[in-house]
């Protein structure tokens, strides 16, 4: 395992629909991202946890969302009653300790709600 | 608000030529800036960064540079090559581990 891993890459989902996106980060990171990317923007920072525990969450982070990192191994990102606007890519990244050396993000899953 | 700006939303350069994507910032508390490079369906791949303590650091073809007074930092890729063509975002820390990141420049190398 040389990279992060998303699973589904693609996922169609009628609106009102939940759905549970997963990440196995690098083994050795234990800082873990979630970031969300819309047509003609950068990656929106979501939440991020250092190993089990969950630092900071977004504003863009509603209700219906909730992230977990049980053990502070891969995490998972769910959205419960999807919405049109959830559209988007849900990229994960880790990092270790040292931020000199950037993120490493994974392919990202592509959500699209209809 | 945003506090990463790439107002280049594209940009076309000749092979071997050089090219220069900009970035702007605004909040005066970022000390830790990065550039990622991204291929459409890939996530976006690290590319070089430079802490603010630092006005230039250099990895081959790719320079970043830093005016902290301008609040402002440039990519330099020379010579650009075809595999360049990509999306590159800027991005600035604060050190609480969070990046931030730039809209993007969509890169283009012409033959």
């Amino acid at each position: 395992d040389t990279g992060v891993s998303q699973n589904p890459r693609h996922k169609i989902t009628k609106r009102g629909q939940n759905v549970t996106f997963r990440c196995d980060p690098i083994s050795e990171h234990n800082r873990l991202y979630w970031y969300r990317q819309t047509l003609g923007q950068g990656p929106e920072f979501l939440t991020y946890f250092q190993n089990e525990a969950q630092l900071e969450k977004s504003r863009l982070l509603s209700d219906r969302f909730s992230a977990e990192r049980p053990k502070g191994s891969f995490s998972t990102l769910e959205i419960q009653r999807t919405e049109q606007g959830d559209s988007a890519m849900y990229l994960c990244a880790s990092s270790a300790e040292e931020l000199g050396y950037g993120y490493t993000f994974g392919s990202g899953t592509r959500l699209t709600v209809v | 608000d945003q506090q990463v700006k790439q107002n280049s939303p594209s940009l076309s350069v000749q092979e071997g030529r050089i090219s220069i994507l900009n970035c702007d910032y605004t909040n005066s508390m970022f000390d830790y800036f990065l550039w990622y490079k991204k291929y459409p369906a890939e996530g976006p791949t690290f590319l070089i960064s430079i802490s603010s303590i630092k006005d230039k650091n250099e990895d081959g073809r790719f320079t970043v540079f830093l005016n902290k007074s301008a609040k402002h930092l440039s990519l330099h890729i020379v010579p650009s090559q075809p595999g360049d063509s990509a999306v590159y975002f800027c991005a600035a820390s604060d050190r609480d581990d969070k990046i931030i990141f730039g809209k993007g420049t969509r890169l283009h190398i012409l033959p």
